[in-house]
């Protein structure tokens, strides 16, 4: 199947800093990738849809001022935590796909001290 | 709205013998595609298996196999002879409109423990 990358896998970081997230496309050329945010012993929720070259759309309840995306290149698209707090630890898994399948990345978790 | 439901929170099984994880899901489109995921313990989501709302035959994938009910609006994952690695965490996912970009939502999960 397709192989999606994330960068890093995990990150601590001081309540009030910004952290970015990499999402790449490592053997197929994403024109949409999709943001999840998962808390411990919870399901997946979409937080955004990133769009090659435009805005992202953001699902109901996200601050788009706060998780900011970039999507500049059909392989990589970013999520910016700006000003983090503790209320935004958690784990954060991008997905993509060519096709049906939607394969997701290895994650990223954050932890806010 | 649409929704997908798994009343499994935790489930037993077995090695080598077959179980069932249920998932049901309510949708008013008639085109919709349904996903199953594995997450271990890493993190990390796994795609098991695909069925689009318009494909009359059950999806399949290995030990892996998708009785697609469509009436009853279930999708439910069988998996044969477990293995102690099928141990993880399964989520149901249904595409969300519009399907072509193939954003998903998901059920709260059934963790199933595989027994030696």
């Amino acid at each position: 199947g397709a192989v999606v990358s994330q960068h890093p896998s995990w990150v601590i970081c001081k309540s009030g800093t910004s952290v970015k997230i990499e999402c790449r496309s490592l053997d197929f050329q994403a024109t949409t990738m999709f943001w999840y945010r998962q808390f411990p012993k919870q399901s997946l929720m979409l937080m955004a849809t990133s769009n090659e070259g435009s805005k992202a759309t953001y699902e109901q309840g996200v601050e788009k001022d706060k998780f900011l995306i970039n999507h500049a290149s059909l392989t990589l698209s970013t999520l910016t935590v700006t000003s983090a707090h503790p209320e935004d630890s958690s784990f954060y898994i991008c997905s993509g796909g060519p096709g049906n399948e939607q394969f997701f990345g290895p994650g990223t978790r954050l932890t806010v001290l | 709205a649409q929704k997908i439901t798994q009343t499994q929170p935790g489930m037993f099984v077995q090695e080598k013998e077959a179980v069932t994880l249920d998932c049901t899901y309510d949708t008013s489109d008639q085109s919709y595609g349904l996903f199953w995921y594995k997450q271990p313990s890493s993190g990390e989501m796994i795609f098991l298996i695909y069925q689009g709302s318009y494909d009359e035959q059950n999806a399949t994938e290995g030990r892996y196999s998708l009785n697609f009910q469509k009436a009853r609006k279930s999708a439910n994952l069988v998996i044969s002879a477990s293995q102690l690695g099928d141990s993880a965490m399964y989520f149901c996912a249904m595409s969300r409109p519009p399907h072509s970009s193939y954003k998903l939502i998901f059920g709260s999960g059934t963790r199933l423990l595989v027994r030696p």
